[in-house]
């Protein structure tokens, strides 16, 4: 069973600093790696999407992904009190294959 | 604009009275599933279809049925709804083609008592 995991927080930062979230996946052939943001009671939406080893940026976040340890991070740069969220983790092994999600880990970032 | 769209955003049921919350995408994607979402579980995949007349079970079918008659509909039927089915309902499409992301509706927020 392919499986995606993640600690369920809560995570607490204090504004300004960076948060560190962390994913790990069982498949092996995992092709696609997906960030979502997901406020209480809303529908997730996408922050960020990686396909490649190494690191992909955007604005304050970037996204991490080691295939060979079977990880992939979201770092969160000078956190705001509006990125309390619980972020997800998605993950396609491949074409003609429905995303995985992780349970999600619960972010709080204190003012 | 690209939309996935569920009705009704609120249900109030009463247990047994057969009830179909609809999801309806216009991206022409060929995925499409349904999610339910509870305290403390995360999002769990009741069921999904990769294509028109193509449905599967996810991890949690029981008390539901689905039915893709057409490629942007993905309607959520509850025959006999029940008090343990009260939850986020969540309704999400995909290309099969690319290894793109999933775009979710609204929520519905069901209530069976």
């Amino acid at each position: 069973q392919k499986e995606v995991e993640q600690n369920s927080g809560p995570l607490s930062v204090p504004e300004g600093a960076i948060a560190s979230l962390n994913c790990t996946y069982s498949d092996r052939g995992s092709q696609s790696f997906f960030w979502y943001r997901q406020y209480s009671g809303k529908s997730p939406e996408l922050i960020m999407f990686i396909y490649s080893n190494g690191d992909k940026e955007d604005g304050r976040f970037t996204a991490q992904l080691n295939k060979a340890s079977q990880y992939v991070s979201l770092l969160i740069r000078d956190s705001q009190p509006s990125d309390s969220a619980t972020y997800l983790c998605a993950v396609n092994v491949g074409r003609n294959t429905p995303l995985v999600f992780g349970k999600g880990t619960r972010l709080s970032v204190i003012a | 604009e690209a939309q996935v769209t569920q009705n009704p955003r609120y249900l109030i049921t009463v247990t047994g009275k057969k009830l179909t919350v609809t999801c309806s995408q216009n991206m022409n994607h060929e995925y499409m599933s349904w999610y339910r979402q509870d305290p403390g579980l995360g999002l769990r995949q009741i069921y999904y279809s990769m294509n028109v007349e193509v449905t599967d079970k996810g991890d949690v079918p029981e008390g539901y049925k689905v039915s893709r008659k057409e490629k942007r509909n993905f309607p959520l039927i509850l025959e006999s709804p029940s008090p343990n089915q009260t939850s986020l309902y969540f309704c999400a499409s995909s290309s099969g083609l690319r290894n793109t992301e999933a775009f979710f509706g609204q929520g519905t927020r069901l209530t069976v008592v």
